[in-house]
């Protein structure tokens, strides 16, 4: 199974409201991934996780907070979202280590008004 | 800097041509390069991932190569399908961890 699996499809979330992104996988991965992806462009990574530990943040601003609760949940915390924000979130696992492929979940439509 | 370009961005094709999406990356010293498929509004599909050490690899249609000292990679398709229109993206690993970079894509239509 190398299925990433991530909930929900489709947000929307007004300016001033909390909400979360889920990410789960079954592969038995150590290393977990965000992604932020604008239309016609590439993805572009957000955060790694490694072995549960936040290992890599890439400038990203506070108002987006991970957590990865045990070895196969990954979550993204939502607050304060601007509609710049909007995107497809996807999220990436692999093996821990060097040389391993990425596995992508279907992502998730965010849509801030 | 370490970049990924991938050239052409959109590429239109008749249903049965064979063709060569190609990749080219700033820094050799890369630990793996990675082609992805993606549908409109979806995932990535991983679709190769091919090591430093490595020269090419093949599934079905496709094979990825990779000439590391002259900073490219190619993707071919033989005989195209209209199912093989999506956007293909290579995203290469030069880090001691697995943290890509992304090309920006190249949009294939395959007409019937």
């Amino acid at each position: 199974d190398t299925e990433v699996t991530q909930t929900p499809k489709h947000l929307v979330m007004g300016m001033t409201n909390k909400k979360s992104l889920k990410c789960e996988q079954h592969m038995g991965h150590r290393a977990m991934y965000w992604y932020k992806q604008k239309a016609k462009k590439p993805p572009e990574l957000m955060f790694v996780y490694s072995y549960e530990k936040l290992s890599i943040n890439e400038s990203v601003p506070s108002r987006f907070s991970p957590e990865c609760p045990n070895s196969s949940l990954l979550n993204l915390h939502l607050h304060a979202l601007q509609p710049e924000d909007s995107a497809l979130y996807l999220c990436a696992s692999s093996q821990e280590g060097t040389g391993y492929e990425q596995y992508f979940g279907p992502g998730t439509r965010l849509t801030v008004t | 800097k370490q970049e990924v370009t991938q050239i052409p961005a959109a590429l239109s094709v008749p249903e049965g041509e064979n063709l060569v999406l190609n990749c080219s990356f700033t820094d050799s010293a890369i630990y793996n390069l990675q082609w992805f498929r993606q549908d409109p509004g979806k995932g990535l599909t991983s679709l190769l991932l091919i090591q430093s050490s490595q020269r090419e690899q093949t599934s079905g249609r496709l094979n990825a190569s990779l000439d590391k000292s002259s900073g490219r990679s190619t993707l071919y398709i033989a005989a195209s399908q209209p199912g093989d229109s999506a956007t293909y993206l290579c995203a290469v690993n030069w880090n001691a961890g697995n943290m890509l970079t992304f090309g920006g894509g190249t949009r294939l239509m395959v007409k019937p």
